[in-house]
């Protein structure tokens, strides 16, 4: 199976910031890359897929970039709302599909 | 709008079974791939099954493997994870994802609330 390392796994950060998490993945898969964003307590929410596609209805204060083996997702001027746990997944068909280990932004 | 409920979740011993469900409603059941992702209490995600829009592809993780059968009934918009052999390593809230489209390993573009698995004797 594909592996997905995240990192940091941790991150502080205040309200304003600008932050970057990475995905690395341990071999090629292209674009097929989603971005999830879980708040304590509650389900999972897509924020991106296929890399660097914003879901409708999410902010554009969250980009994604990168293929290959390497992702990033960015949040530009960060808000309270965004204090949560970030999921890469990787869906590089017809692989099974795995996630990364999960980065928590935590408030400074 | 789409919404996933899930049910079946439990206590149950290991080596005993469980059968999970998830009705969809908001959306046209049988044009997606459906999906189980689970993660254990603290911990993260992880992708468990797929299923085709007509249960005729199907893929597993490898730690469900043999044990976990995935199965949907179109006509009622439902989505069944029946789980036999359970260990402790099952205890998990179990989520019902649905895919974008038809294709089989896809991003997850709606969840349901998850439904809480126990594992203990």
């Amino acid at each position: 199976d594909i592996q997905m390392t995240q990192s940091p796994s941790t991150l502080s950060a205040s309200v304003g910031d600008r932050v970057s998490i990475t995905c690395r993945a341990n071999q090629s898969i292209n674009i097929w890359l989603a971005w999830y964003q879980q708040t304590a307590g509650k389900a999972p929410k897509l924020l991106i897929y296929r890399a660097s596609n914003l879901k409708s209805g999410v902010s554009s204060r969250f980009s994604g970039s990168g293929s290959g083996t390497e992702f990033t997702l960015t949040i530009s001027g960060l808000q309270p709302d965004d204090f949560a746990t970030y999921y890469c997944q990787q869906y590089n068909g017809p692989s099974p599909s795995t996630f990364g280990q999960g980065t928590k932004i935590e408030i400074k | 709008e789409v919404q996933l409920v899930e049910s079946g979740g439990g206590l149950e011993r290991p080596g005993r079974s469980l059968r999970l469900s998830c009705v969809g409603s908001g959306f046209i059941f049988d044009d997606y791939v459906m999906h189980w992702v689970r993660q254990a209490p603290g911990r993260g995600l992880e992708w468990v099954s797929s299923i085709s829009w007509n249960g005729n592809n199907i893929v597993y993780a490898n730690s469900v493997k043999g044990r976990f059968i995935v199965s949907r009934d179109n006509a009622k918009s439902s989505l069944f994870l029946q789980m036999n052999s359970l260990r402790p390593e099952d205890t998990a809230l179990y989520y019902c994802a649905k895919g974008p489209s038809a294709t089989l390993m896809a991003y997850l573009d709606s969840w349901g609330q998850g439904t809480l698995v126990t594992v203990s004797s």
